[in-house]
């Protein structure tokens, strides 16, 4: 089975500052991983996945994520905080990309981003 | 393109009544759906896997006979909560995908509030 580990359920930075979103993962195969943005009473928004190749990916709105095999880490970054990053981040991983499931998503439990003057 | 549609948006139901929850694909085929269900502040559970024409995969813990899922074309799967009671209230989420492994996308969710 496959989890993941959100470090922070809340990140505050400045605007203009570095974001960084930690996400850890458990997966026994290799794992799809994703990064998905929801505002208040909405849906998810993907923002960025991992599959194969490059291991640094470039999502929207600035955002990017690097998968680390090594520290089964896939943190998400952003160079600049724009006060319309506030929201809710979580990370994802499918781990069941070869039996046919890797759209089945396990969600870490969200690290509410907030952006400050 | 791509686009997920929940109906409604939100809800507002009286305990021991019934409320179904829609989920569409509007500019593709989704030959599955998948239904999560988030606390306040909290993550998103899976509750179910829903393919089209057959019975749909619940997780474990979650009643499946509480949390009717039908999913009888490629782009309408229903959740029907059934005898709605005040802890079923919670945001649902759907999300579709055209087949495994590609990309699922979500749905807006929806508010179900049971007074």
């Amino acid at each position: 089975a496959q989890s993941v580990t959100q470090l922070g359920s809340h990140v505050s930075v400045s605007e203009g500052a570095l974001v960084l979103l930690r996400c850890n993962y458990s997966s026994s195969v290799p794992p799809y991983l994703f990064w998905y943005v929801q505002y208040p009473n909405q849906g998810l928004q993907l923002l960025l996945k991992y599959t194969t190749g490059a291991t640094l990916v470039k999502g929207i709105n600035g955002f990017e994520a690097e998968f680390k095999k090594s520290e089964t880490s896939f943190h998400l970054t952003k160079p600049s905080a724009h006060m319309s990053d506030a929201a809710e981040y979580f990370c994802a991983v499918s781990a069941e990309v070869l039996t046919g499931g890797g759209n089945k998503l396990t969600f870490g439990t969200g690290t509410q981003l907030k952006v400050e003057l | 393109g791509a686009v997920v549609s929940q109906h409604p948006s939100w809800v507002i139901c009286k305990s021991g009544t019934s409320v179904k929850i829609e989920c569409r694909s509007l500019d593709f085929q989704a030959t599955t759906m998948f239904w999560y269900r988030q606390f306040p502040k909290k993550s998103l559970m899976l509750m179910a896997t829903s393919n089209e024409g057959s019975k749909a995969t619940y997780e474990q813990g979650v009643e499946k006979d509480k949390f009717l899922i039908n999913h009888a074309s490629l782009t309408l799967s229903t959740l029907t909560v059934t005898s709605a009671h005040p802890e079923d209230s919670s945001f649902y989420i759907c999300s579709a995908s055209q087949t495994a492994n590609t990309e699922a996308f979500f749905g807006q969710g929806t508010r179900l509030t049971v007074v």
